[in-house]
C-alpha cells in the first residue's frame, strides 16, 4: 500500500522568504509523486508531477520539488514566496499499476505568508 | 481552458435521505473519480470509473454509494441513505492521458 506524509499542517513564511513544504511516500513500487494546492472556495490544481525522469521538477508559479528515492521524499519549494501562495498543498502518490491510477493524498500543509 | 464542474457547492441534507452529487468531467476525458474530505482530514479515493463501469473503489465506498455516467457529459454519485459521517467535501475529477486528474471545486455535503 502506498501512503504519504506530510510534515506540518501549518508553516508560515514571510513575504520574500523560503517556501519548503515536506512530503515523505512510502510505496513498494516507483511511484509518481504529485503535488497539488488548493486555494480557498476552489478545486485541486496541479503544480508539478514526478514521473521518473528529471529527479528535479520544475512546476507552475515558481515551485519545484526534488525527488529523492534515498530519503523517500518530494518537498515542495519555492526560493521566494508571495501573498498569493498562501493556500493548501497536498502531496500524492500515485502507484504505476492497473488503469486507475487512484491518488493517496498527504493531510495537506496549510501556507501562510505574512508581511 | 476547459474545467471539471461540480454541482451543488453546498448540500444540506436531513439523516437517511439520498442525495445525487453532480459533476461535468472534461469533455473527451475517459477517466473519472470521486474523492471525499471530511474536514481537517485528508482527501480519500472513493472510487474511479472507465468504459461505463466502476474499475476500483475504496472500503468507503459501500452499497450506500454508487455511481453513474448517465449521458456523454455528466457523472453522478448518489448516497442512498445519508449518516452523519457522510458529511465531508466531495471532489470529482477526470483525466484525459496518463497520470494528472483534474479536480472540480467540490461540493460541501452537510448531513443533519
Amino acid at each position: 500500500a502506498q501512503s504519504v506524509t506530510q510534515l506540518g499542517s501549518h508553516v508560515s513564511v514571510s513575504e520574500g522568504a523560503l517556501v519548503l513544504l515536506r512530503c515523505n511516500y512510502s510505496s513498494s513500487v516507483p511511484p509518481y509523486l504529485f503535488w497539488y494546492v488548493q486555494y480557498p472556495n476552489q478545486g485541486l490544481q496541479l503544480l508539478l508531477k514526478y514521473t521518473s525522469a528529471a529527479t528535479l521538477v520544475k512546476g507552475i508559479n515558481g515551485f519545484e520539488a526534488e525527488f529523492k528515492k534515498s530519503e523517500t521524499s518530494f518537498h515542495l519549494t519555492k526560493p521566494s514566496a508571495h501573498m498569493s501562495d498562501a493556500a493548501e498543498y497536498f502531496c500524492a502518490v500515485s502507484d504505476r499499476t492497473g488503469t486507475a491510477s487512484k491518488l493517496t493524498f498527504g493531510t495537506g500543509t496549510r501556507l501562510q505568508v505574512t508581511l | 481552458e476547459p474545467e471539471v464542474t461540480q454541482t451543488p457547492s453546498h448540500q444540506v441534507t436531513q439523516m437517511g435521505q439520498e442525495v445525487i452529487l453532480r459533476c461535468v468531467p472534461i469533455s473527451n476525458h475517459l477517466y473519472f473519480y470521486w474523492y471525499r474530505q471530511i474536514l481537517g482530514q485528508k482527501v480519500e479515493f472513493l472510487v474511479s470509473f472507465y468504459n461505463n463501469e466502476i474499475s476500483e473503489k475504496s472500503e468507503i465506498f459501500d452499497d450506500q454509494f454508487s455511481v453513474e455516467r448517465p449521458d456523454g457529459s455528466n457523472f453522478t454519485l448518489k448516497i442512498r441513505s445519508t449518516k452523519l459521517e457522510d458529511s465531508a467535501m466531495y471532489f470529482c475529477a477526470s483525466r484525459g492521458g496518463p497520470l494528472i486528474q483534474f479536480f472540480g471545486p467540490g461540493t460541501r455535503l452537510t448531513v443533519l
